[in-house]
């Protein structure tokens, strides 16, 4: 069954420093997304991605993130300069036309020290 | 204003029981409701979705949405020590970008 990839699974960095997050989805799907879970709390959705640009961002998505599709495959996700509270789990979800289609991925759980 | 309410748990239940899982929400506008099951340190998984009200079953599953009252549940049948996880509400409006909005999950265990 097609799934979505994302690596590292586990990235520790120190406050400030810059952070990419990449995702591979499915390949024949349409939308992509970002969300985000910080431990004890609600999946929390942060982009959406659709024909090569941004189609809605959430509060959360704030200047300090950015999002690209540099290739038919990739999907990053990057923190400019990482704050404490952006430790959490973070992950990328694919679909296609249907909107119960969502495909998640593992996740990377993000530390920031 | 939360969109979504959700009972964290946790729940404990004996293998073969009854489980009702519940969600509520504020936003009249969510046509689309998904549950989502999410094991320790994975993505959810889809479980069952429903389209506005009314009931779905499969299997041990069934998915109930009352729109007038906001309210959804899931409910599993003869439960099994499998079924222990994260059970995720998640819900949308239904407009082709469809972001989701999830509860905070109940944590399940169902022991032998």
């Amino acid at each position: 069954e097609p799934e979505v990839t994302q690596t590292p699974s586990h990235q520790v960095t120190q406050m400030g420093q810059e952070v990419i997050l990449r995702c591979v989805p499915i390949s024949n799907h349409l939308y992509f997304y970002w969300y985000r879970q910080i431990l004890g709390q609600k999946v929390e959705f942060l982009v959406s991605f659709y024909n090569n640009e941004i189609s809605e961002k959430s509060e959360i998505f704030d200047d300090q993130f950015s999002v690209e599709r540099p290739d038919g495959s990739n999907f990053t996700l990057k923190i400019r300069s990482t704050k404490l509270e952006d430790s959490a789990m973070y992950f990328c979800a694919s679909r296609g036309s249907s909107v119960y289609g969502y495909t998640f991925g593992s996740g990377t759980r993000l530390t920031v020290v | 204003q939360k969109e979504v309410e959700q009972d964290p748990g946790p729940l404990s239940v004996p293998e073969g029981a009854i489980v009702s899982l519940n969600c509520t929400y504020s936003n009249s506008a969510f046509q689309y409701f998904m549950w989502y099951r999410q094991y320790s340190r994975k993505g959810p998984e889809l479980l069952m979705y429903t389209y506005s009200s009314g009931n779905k079953e499969d299997g041990r599953f069934t998915a109930q949405v009352d729109k007038s009252s906001k309210y959804i549940s899931l409910f599993i049948r003869d439960s099994q020590p499998s079924d222990s996880a994260t059970y995720l509400c998640a819900m949308t409006r239904g407009s082709t970008l469809g972001r989701l909005y999830f509860g905070r999950g109940t944590q399940l265990t169902v022991w032998p």
